[in-house]
């Protein structure tokens, strides 16, 4: 199973530019990389989802490196209701009973 | 257009009681999905179907878990003689794809919140 990893926390201030990244070593070939967000009390979001080099929407940019084994989400401009987690998601190997897997995530906490 | 509902929004049941969780995907979309949220954690996938056809359910904890969509469009969880470690947040999606649900967006519920005491 492609497994990734992501900081537990991150801390920032509104207006900046916040950068998270995943490691993803076991990446297969026909993986997409998924960003979703998720408030409290509430379901996951789908952010973002690329396969290589950049993406950019109008939420957010997803930077991925020639050998795919990380990826960055950047938010520019943080506000306060950017606070969430954040989750990276790879597809695993693509065996029958294949699983998507969220993994812990990645808090992300705005301050004024 | 309305998005992905759950009934009820939370649910307090007694160890041993059944329950049963209700999903009412997005109109027209293909695949859904059920996962487990547990506190602190990010959700885990508990079963897939694609359509009226349970395409995999290797996510389910036992057998007392149950999970049917008999007309391809609303779904129902079903948890019989629950535990204590049942107690978690249900969360359903829908796809409006087949295509491979590794790569397809899903649309969240905001969840059941189940507490069992």
């Amino acid at each position: 199973l492609a497994k990734t990893t992501q900081p537990i926390s991150m801390d920032s201030y509104e207006g900046q530019e916040v950068n998270i990244t995943c490691s993803h070593n076991n990446i297969a070939t026909n993986d997409y990389i998924t960003w979703y967000q998720q408030f409290p009390s509430q379901g996951p979001r789908f952010i973002i989802q690329g396969y290589k080099t950049k993406v950019t929407n109008e939420v957010a940019s997803l930077f991925i490196p020639a050998d795919r084994k990380s990826s960055t989400l950047s938010l520019p401009r943080v506000s306060l209701s950017d606070t969430a987690v954040y989750y990276c998601l790879v597809g695993d190997t693509g065996s029958s009973a294949s699983k998507i897997i969220f993994g812990s995530g990645t808090r992300l906490s705005i301050r004024p | 257009g309305a998005g992905v509902s759950q009934s009820p929004r939370y649910k307090v049941a007694k160890r041993g009681q059944d329950v049963a969780l209700r999903c009412d995907p997005i109109s027209g979309h293909v695949s859904l999905f059920w996962y487990q949220q547990a506190l602190g954690q990010g959700p885990e996938f508990l079963t897939y179907f694609q359509n009226e056809a349970q395409l995999d359910k290797s996510g389910l904890p036992s057998d007392r878990f149950f999970a049917e969509r008999p007309e391809g469009s609303v779904s129902t969880l079903k948890i019989q003689r629950t535990q204590q470690e049942d107690s978690a947040v249900y969360l359903c999606a829908s796809s409006p794809t087949s295509g491979g649900y590794r790569t397809d967006t899903q649309y969240f519920g905001p969840g059941t919140r189940l507490t069992v005491l």
